[in-house]
């Protein structure tokens, strides 16, 4: 079974409004990657949080973490036209070298 | 610097037939990973390796065989292609860290 599970599936919102994605997951793990998809491409690395961080920033995306509950949530500001594209998390159990996914949450801004 | 190169692009398969997709990467990674991507079920994982000469069994590895016989590359085959394996089949590399993954841009596997 799949690692960790995106929330919500899909989101549409307007241009310059914010976007929460979440992620859960279910074991242990030793960092956790977000990663975004466009339609047709290959996932593209933004952003990872190891497990000791509780929040990371990284221009406008804000992670963060709570390992006692298995999840973590990613927030995109002011939201562009351009960020429209389904977003994934991925995760490595502790002692683990698998790298697994989500479904992924599909974000669509509006312009 | 190519990254992450994946062959072919789009192939069209009969039932029964066979063939091998080719993932290649040039950033000395140790880490390489096949999934495949479905409509409404995300990436699964397939099959990986932590390194040359090493392989192993992922999420959903049924029908499915891969080998890794020099570093760079990691090859994924189908012994006798079924419908239930259309899909989009991605390959990944990342480094002995564990950290950031890079992604190839993809096989479209149509099997009829």
């Amino acid at each position: 079974s799949q690692q960790g599970e995106e929330d919500p599936q899909a989101l549409s919102i307007q241009e310059g409004e914010n976007a929460t994605m979440n992620c859960s997951y279910k074991t242990s793990i030793n960092n956790l990657q977000w990663y975004r998809q466009n339609s047709g491409r290959g996932l593209v690395h933004l952003i990872l949080i190891r497990s000791n961080e509780r929040e990371k920033h990284s221009g406008r995306l804000r992670v963060t973490l709570d390992t006692s509950k298995k999840s973590s949530s990613l927030l995109i500001t002011a939201s562009r036209a351009a960020d429209t594209a389904s977003y994934f998390c991925g995760s490595s159990g502790a002692g683990s070298y698998q790298l697994t996914f989500g479904k992924g949450t599909k974000l669509s801004v509006i312009p | 610097n190519a990254g992450v190169t994946q062959t072919p692009k789009f192939r069209v398969l009969k039932t029964g037939q066979s063939m091998t997709l080719l993932c290649a990467q040039d950033m000395n990674h140790e880490y390489m990973y096949w999934y495949r991507q479905d409509p409404g079920m995300g990436l699964r994982l397939i099959h990986y390796s932590v390194g040359e000469g090493t392989t192993a069994k992922g999420e959903v590895p049924d029908g499915y065989n891969v080998s890794r016989l020099k570093k760079q590359n990691f090859l994924l085959g189908l012994e006798s292609a079924a419908p239930s394996q259309t899909s989009v089949y991605f390959c990944a590399s990342r480094g002995a860290s564990r950290t950031e993954a890079f992604f190839g841009q993809g096989t479209r596997l149509t099997v009829v």
